[in-house]
């Protein structure tokens, strides 16, 4: 089963409007971080927030992490269609044997211009 | 290259044929996953290897599947007998730390 689950599975806005995804997990983790993925392919890493932060910013984008509720959140502003993507979280849970990362089923994201 | 190679980009095998697809990770880099995603859904771990340490298969779905790491760079994902249930996006990764890993484009399976 998937550690971490993404809601919603998939979000339409308009440009220029911000778009909200939440990831919910069920273990301690030591971090979880954030993916984007174009058409089906591969993944590229937007964003890492350690257990111990509650927020970080990088441009556009903001996260969130609430250990208490295991959930995190990923807030894009000012959206643009160029931001339509796949965007899945990811858990590096606590225990973890190695360096494998969980990933949840991904938001689908539509930002029509 | 710079980032995460993989191959082939596309594959369209006949069930029961054997497929290979290869990764070539980044440089350097210890730890090589392989993911298997498929159509619209999320990544699923299939298996793991760290330096020269014992690969974590526990992703593995059968054991249909094998993957090897030669020399602790290149990486080759084996899926005998393929079923069309196999037909997904297969997905390598590689990573220096415990944090970010670094994909590949993928390497597309489509089993008829």
């Amino acid at each position: 089963s998937q550690q971490g689950e993404e809601d919603p599975q998939a979000l339409s806005i308009q440009e220029g409007e911000n778009a909200t995804m939440n990831c919910s997990y069920k273990t301690s983790i030591n971090n979880l971080q954030w993916y984007r993925q174009n058409s089906g392919r591969g993944l590229v890493h937007l964003i890492l927030i350690r257990s111990n932060e509650r927020e970080k910013h990088s441009g556009r984008l903001r996260v969130t992490l609430d250990t208490s509720k295991k959930s995190s959140s990923l807030l894009i502003t000012a959206s643009r269609a160029a931001d339509t993507a796949s965007y899945f979280c990811a858990t590096d849970a606590v225990p973890n044997a190695g360096n494998m990362l969980t990933f949840g089923g991904g938001t689908r994201l539509m930002v029509k211009p | 290259g710079a980032g995460v190679s993989q191959s082939p980009s596309n594959k369209v095998t006949e069930k029961g044929k054997d497929v290979e697809l290869r990764c070539d990770p980044i440089s350097g880099h210890t730890a090589l996953y392989w993911y298997r995603q498929s159509l619209g859904q999320g990544l699923e771990f299939l298996i793991y290897f760290q330096g020269n340490s014992a690969p974590d298969k526990s992703g593995l779905p059968s054991d249909r599947f094998s993957a090897e790491r030669t020399g602790g760079s290149v990486s080759t994902l084996t899926i005998q007998r393929t079923q069309q249930e196999d037909s997904a996006v297969y997905l390598c990764a590689s990573s220096p730390t415990r944090n970010t890993i670094y994909f590949g484009e993928g390497s597309w399976l489509t089993v008829v």
